[in-house]
This record gives structure tokens, sequence and C-alpha cells, in this order.
């Protein structure tokens, strides 16, 4: 069964405490993998897709890595701004409708 | 650029009412997904539309759910009779292809007391 799992489910850091957020998936044909962030009362916010094993992206603090197992999302000296929920979410080759992960709740600290 | 609109933002009804919840998704995009989300189980897909057309309504919970889409700018879901366990955040998100993130609204909080 196709299925995506993040960890932890809940990470406090200290504003400039660089951590990551994991991702690990099984997928068979797996065409992609989306990042997502979303805010209290919002819904998800599209921050980066990673099709291939070695991809990276990187947007201001966050930069997304991908293995043939699983992605991190690397938040380097993160901000109190960058408190959010942030989840994954894998998709085939074969179909349209993608798995959502349960996500990680990331808060830091002043 | 007008992004997907969801209404109403928030719903509190009586079990056994019906429910409808409406989305207008972003102009140009072919592909509409209806979502749950619950502390439980997350985010899940209820069902999705291309060129209007329901694709795959398999993670409709049961008969009670059901979803149009009459035309490419408008859908809605629509709960009757609605009961307690349906409480849960509805989104609606659009892409244009299928490999494209999907642009999501930001919700229907429903509350069925």
């Amino acid at each position: 069964e196709d299925q995506v799992t993040q960890s932890p489910e809940a990470l406090r850091l200290q504003e400039g405490e660089s951590s990551s957020l994991n991702c690990s998936y099984t997928v068979s044909g797996l065409r992609g993998l989306f990042w997502y962030r979303q805010d209290p009362g919002k819904g998800p916010e599209f921050l980066f897709t990673l099709y291939s094993a070695g991809e990276e992206k990187e947007k201001e603090r966050l930069k997304a890595t991908l293995t043939k197992k699983e992605s991190f999302l690397h938040i380097t000296a993160p901000k109190p701004e960058d408190s959010a929920t942030y989840l994954c979410a894998a998709f085939d080759s074969s179909a349209s409708k993608i798995i959502f992960g349960s996500g990680t709740r990331l808060s830091i600290r002043p | 650029d007008a992004g997907v609109i969801q209404s109403p933002r928030h719903e509190v009804t009586e079990m056994g009412q019906e429910v409808t919840l409406r989305c207008k998704p972003i102009s140009g995009h072919d592909y509409l997904f209806w979502y749950r989300q619950t502390m439980m189980r997350g985010l899940e897909l209820l069902i999705y539309f291309n060129n209007n057309v329901p694709i795959d309504d398999s993670g409709m919970p049961e008969d009670r759910f059901s979803a149009k889409m009459p035309n490419a700018s408008f859908s809605t879901l629509k709960i009757q009779p609605s009961e307690p366990r349906d409480s849960a955040v509805y989104f609606c998100a659009s892409t244009a292809w299928r490999d494209q993130p999907q642009h999501f609204g930001d919700g229907t909080r429903l509350s069925i007391l």
C-alpha cells in the first residue's frame, strides 16, 4: 500500500537552531514529491517539487532534498515566522491523486 | 490572479441538515480536488474532477456525500444528511496539469452539532 510518513510529528526549536524534517514514502512508480507549508486557518501553500533522487531545491531558509526512499526539508537558522505545519505529498506516474503525509508541526521560539 | 475561493469559511449546523460547500477554482485549471482534513486522519482526498468530469470518487466516505462540477468555474460538495463525524475542514484545490502542484483554498470549517 502506498504510504507517506512524516517525522517528527512536532518539533520545537529555538530561533537560529537549524534542523531537518523527514518524509519517507513507499509509492510505487514515484513521479514526484511536493512540500507544502500550512498556517493555522489556511490551506496548504506550495513550497517545492522534487522529481528525482539527488535533486535539491532552496527557498530562503528552506532546502528540500530527495533520495529514493525519503525527502528532507532542512531549515537553516529558522525564525519565528517559519512556524507552521509542513506537509509532504508523493504522487506516482499513473494517477492524478497524491498521498499526503500527516505533517510536522514546527514551532520556533524567539 | 485570484486563488481558489471557497465558501462559506465556517459552517455550523445541526445533525441531519443538508450542507453545501462551494468552490471556485483558478481560471484555466482543468483539475479540481476536494479534500477533508482532520487531526486524526490528516488530509484525505475525497474526489477529483478533470474538465468538469468526476474521475475518482473512491475517497467519498459514503452515499451521504456528493459532488458536482456544473462548469469550469464552480464545484459543490454536498452532505445530506450531515452527521457529527463529518465535522472537519474541507479544502478545495485546483491545478492545470496532473503532475503540477495543487493550489488550495483556505477551506471551510464545518461543525455538525
